[in-house]
Formats: structure tokens, sequence, C-alpha cells
């Protein structure tokens, strides 16, 4: 039983193409978030959603969009890919923080994006 | 502002050797705090975690505790395996409970 699952694992693609990046969580959380992680392993996040809302969004290109189209799902959509857009990204899901309860983050493998 | 700081890696140790990982933080009000884990090639999972002052968390061996007085949250294990090889990750999420804040990662690699 996958919790956070994301497609696909692997990218590699072209300079300035425009790809997208799919996530889904069956555990009926209403916040789903974006993270890249660099080489250095540092953590950023990007995105946050509550109940398909954007409620984070860190200064991010606006090259990258985030797509919700009910709460199970948050798409990642790249335009015009650079360079150094190659990290990991990670997806990850939890119950409405502003519910009171301070719960755990759960994550996807990530997605490994290799821009050449 | 919130923020996390912890010990700057890599760190390598022999296997049964005691690990600390400092973590410090910033925050207004009382935050929770977590401790993550990467293991090679995954995504992060949750270690253990504490949500308020003088807390403990504990798992797979693992301990933190949660110190308001020195804004800390180290992570501190006996002895170490080698399959405790993975990047560490502290964080906290603020009291409104609504942004999660990671510290930088450390990673740690044990030899046998």
């Amino acid at each position: 039983d996958t919790a956070v699952s994301q497609t696909p694992k692997y990218l590699v693609t072209q300079m300035g193409n425009d790809k997208s990046i799919k996530c889904e969580q069956n555990l009926g959380h209403d916040t789903m978030y974006w993270y890249k992680q660099d080489s250095k392993k540092f953590l950023k996040i990007m995105f946050s959603y509550n109940n398909k809302e954007l409620i984070i969004n860190e200064t991010v290109p606006n090259r990258f969009s985030p797509k919700s189209p009910d709460k199970a799902h948050l798409n990642l959509h790249i335009n015009s890919l650079e360079l150094g857009d190659s990290a990991v990204y990670f997806c990850a899901s939890s119950q409405d923080p502003l519910a009171g309860t301070w719960e755990t983050q759960y994550f996807g493998p990530g997605t490994r994006l290799l821009v050449l | 502002g919130n923020s996390v700081t912890q010990m700057e890696g890599p760190v390598t140790l022999s296997e049964e050797a005691f690990l600390t990982i400092n973590c410090t933080y910033t925050a207004t009000g009382y935050p929770s705090l977590f401790w993550y884990v990467q293991y090679p090639g995954e995504g992060l999972q949750l270690l253990l975690k504490a949500t308020k002052a003088d807390d403990k968390g504990s798992n797979k061996g693992f301990e933190a505790t949660y110190r308001k007085e020195t804004t800390s949250f180290h992570l501190e294990k006996g002895s170490v395996q080698v399959s405790d090889s993975a990047v560490y990750f502290c964080a906290l999420i603020s009291n409104t409970g609504n942004q999660f804040y990671f510290g930088t990662g450390t990673s740690l690699t044990v030899i046998p």
C-alpha cells in the first residue's frame, strides 16, 4: 500500500522542454507539498496546497506551477526547463495543519530530474 | 522568524560508536520538533518527534529531547550500525501549524 507515490521516478530531458511530475496520496490528507532537494541534500519547500488552495508559495520561478485536480493529487508542471532545475523533487502530504494537530509529513520516493 | 540549524556533515563513525547530531532552532511560541531520516535513494521518513518541552522522542534506538531552555533537539544513539548510514534532517512545525522548516541535513556514514 503506497501512501505517497510519484511518477516518474527518473526524468531526463533537454533544456527548454516542458515536463510534469505527478503525485498522489491515498492517506486522505488535506495538505500536500512539493520540495526540491539539491545535490548537497538541502531541502527547500516550493509549494503547499490545502484543500486545493495554495497556502505557501515560496520564491520559486513562475516556470513552476502546481496543479491540484483534487485533494489526493498535486502535480508539478515545469515550463522551459533549465540546467539549474536538475534536482530531486519530493512530494509530501499531511493532515490539515490548521486543524490544530501537528501531523507528520509523509514523503514520496522522489523524482530525479536531470536537465541536459 | 523560524529556522532550524543542524551540525554540518559528513559524519563518519565506526560501528557501535556513540552518535550525536546537534540541532538548534529559532521559533516563536511552542513549535513541534522532528527528526527525519533519508536512506540512500529514498524519500524522507519520520524518525521521531516531540511536541512539547521536555518531551523525549525515541525510535529504533535513536532519541532526542525537546529542550526549550537551550532551544535544542539533539539526536543521539548509543551504538550505531552500518544500516544507520543515511542523511538526517531536523525539522520544526510552527505553533500555528502551517509552516514546516527543515535543517540542511547531516550525512552519516557508519563503517564496519
